[in-house]
């Protein structure tokens, strides 16, 4: 069966210093992996995904994150965080074969503090 | 870009009685929409995989008479709380993945922006 985990519930992060959000996966085969990002009491936002290629993967907002097969992780990254960055972020994966839904992990709710 | 649009976005009803929350993909087809279910500071539990013309599937322990979805057309999907109770009341959340995709499973999943329902 497939899984991820997020192991931080929550990371404090001061505005302008990079950020990092851990994400590592479990899955038969190759994964497809993706981040999303929830503002409160609102759907969720396509970030990236990773379905091949270059590990390091750049998305929406300045956000990146690095496909690492050997440690199973897809970390989401950005180099300088903004207060508007504070929102719950999810790291979700689905199996690159079958028809398997895509499944998240529990969230990891990002604070930049000015 | 693809964007899907959910309906309402609040409910509030008495318990007993049924609540309709309708998601609809605005500018593309999707055979295949997915209902999720997300309590306050949790992940999002997949409730069922939305198949337009044919039976939703279901995941383990989520009740198929309970939650009742049609997927009558290739961009409305509904889910249908019925006989809503207390412990019903969560955020639903329907995604919705465009259809025509070579590899459909790498198909970034466009999700609405949630129903908050509330039953008393």
């Amino acid at each position: 069966a497939q899984s991820v985990a997020q192991p931080e519930d929550q990371v404090n992060v001061a505005e302008g210093n990079p950020l990092t959000v851990k994400c590592t996966y479990s899955v038969s085969g190759n994964p497809y992996l993706f981040w999303y990002v929830q503002y409160p009491n609102r759907g969720l936002q396509f970030l990236l995904k990773y379905i091949t290629g270059d590990n390091l993967v750049k998305g929406s907002y300045g956000f990146e994150a690095e496909f690492n097969k050997s440690q199973t992780s897809f970390h989401l990254k950005k180099p300088s965080a903004l207060v508007s960055d504070s929102a719950l972020y999810f790291c979700a994966v689905r199996g690159a074969s079958g028809n398997t839904p895509l499944v998240f992990g529990k969230g990891t709710r990002l604070s930049v503090i000015a | 870009g693809a964007v899907v649009s959910q309906h309402p976005s609040w409910v509030i009803c008495k318990s007993g009685t049924s609540v309709k929350i309708e998601c609809r993909s605005l500018d593309f087809q999707a055979t295949t929409m997915f209902w999720y279910r997300q309590f306050p500071k949790q992940s999002l539990m997949l409730m069922a995989t939305s198949n337009e013309g044919s039976k939703a599937t279901y995941e383990q322990g989520v009740e198929k008479d309970k939650f009742l979805i049609n997927h009558a057309s290739l961009t409305l999907s509904t889910l249908t709380v019925t006989s809503a109770h207390p412990e019903d009341s969560s955020f639903y959340i329907c995604s919705a993945r465009r259809d025509g995709a070579a590899s459909s499973g790498a198909n970034v999943l466009t999700f609405g922006a949630g129903s908050r329902l509330t039953v008393l």
